[in-house]
């Protein structure tokens, strides 16, 4: 795998900003994604970067860096239907090529 | 409805019995991935076909699962001699392999209960 990590849960208020965080192993690095999963439903594609820097996309931006492994999703301006786990998940490479590597994912849940 | 469709969407069977899950990609995808997901968990890769040629099988994937795509559209995961630990939601995904091919389209999903 992988060894992709990120927090279990996270809690926010409506309106606030948030940073999911997510770490992952460099070998065999082929792009990070971000993906939302709401309770019951398919994973839903949000961003994917392959090369350092933020990419902003409406409410939620994603940043990478290659370096140290590090990747977080922003997510600005909460709405309760932001509730949802949010998956970090690396792309494969060479002989795993087309394979996803997801984190266990990150439950955040968004008071009123 | 344009997107990835799975079939059935429930299923429970009896420990030992086998069973049959469909996938319909995206029609223009050439791609198509099966995932396993567990609760409180992310989903975990099983297979991977181009077109009609089965490219990568987790070793997650014992002998007593197979998948087939046989004119490259639709695809089927078999479970044979199911255990309770097959348990999961078995989910199917499709990608273009030029266009954002980065960009995998899940479906619904089949969750499955071994009893």
């Amino acid at each position: 795998g992988q060894n992709i990590d990120q927090p279990t849960e996270m809690t926010a208020t409506e309106g606030a900003i948030v940073q999911i965080n997510c770490t992952y192993q460099t070998s065999g690095f082929n792009g990070l994604f971000w993906y939302q999963q709401h309770a019951g439903e398919a994973p839903t594609f949000l961003s994917y970067n392959v090369l350092d820097g933020l990419e902003e996309k409406g409410r939620f931006s994603s940043f990478l860096s290659r370096s140290k492994g590090y990747s977080y999703l922003l997510l600005k301006e909460l709405q309760m239907k932001d509730s949802a786990s949010y998956l970090c998940a690396s792309g494969g490479r060479g002989s795993t090529l087309g394979r996803l590597y997801f984190g266990r994912g990150t439950q955040l849940t968004v008071w009123p | 409805d344009t997107g990835v469709s799975q079939d059935p969407r429930h299923k429970i069977t009896k420990r030992g019995q086998n069973v049959t899950f469909r996938c319909d990609p995206i029609s223009e995808h050439n791609r198509l991935y099966w995932y396993r997901q567990t609760l409180g968990q992310g989903p975990e890769f099983l297979t991977y076909f181009q077109n009609e040629a089965q490219l990568e099988k987790s070793r997650l994937l014992s002998d007593r699962f197979s998948a087939e795509r046989p004119k490259g559209s639709f695809s089927t995961l078999e479970i044979q001699r199911t255990e309770q630990g097959d348990s999961a939601m078995y989910l199917c995904a499709s990608s273009h392999d030029s266009i954002r091919s980065y960009e995998q389209y899940f479906g619904p999903g089949t969750r499955l209960t071994v009893t």
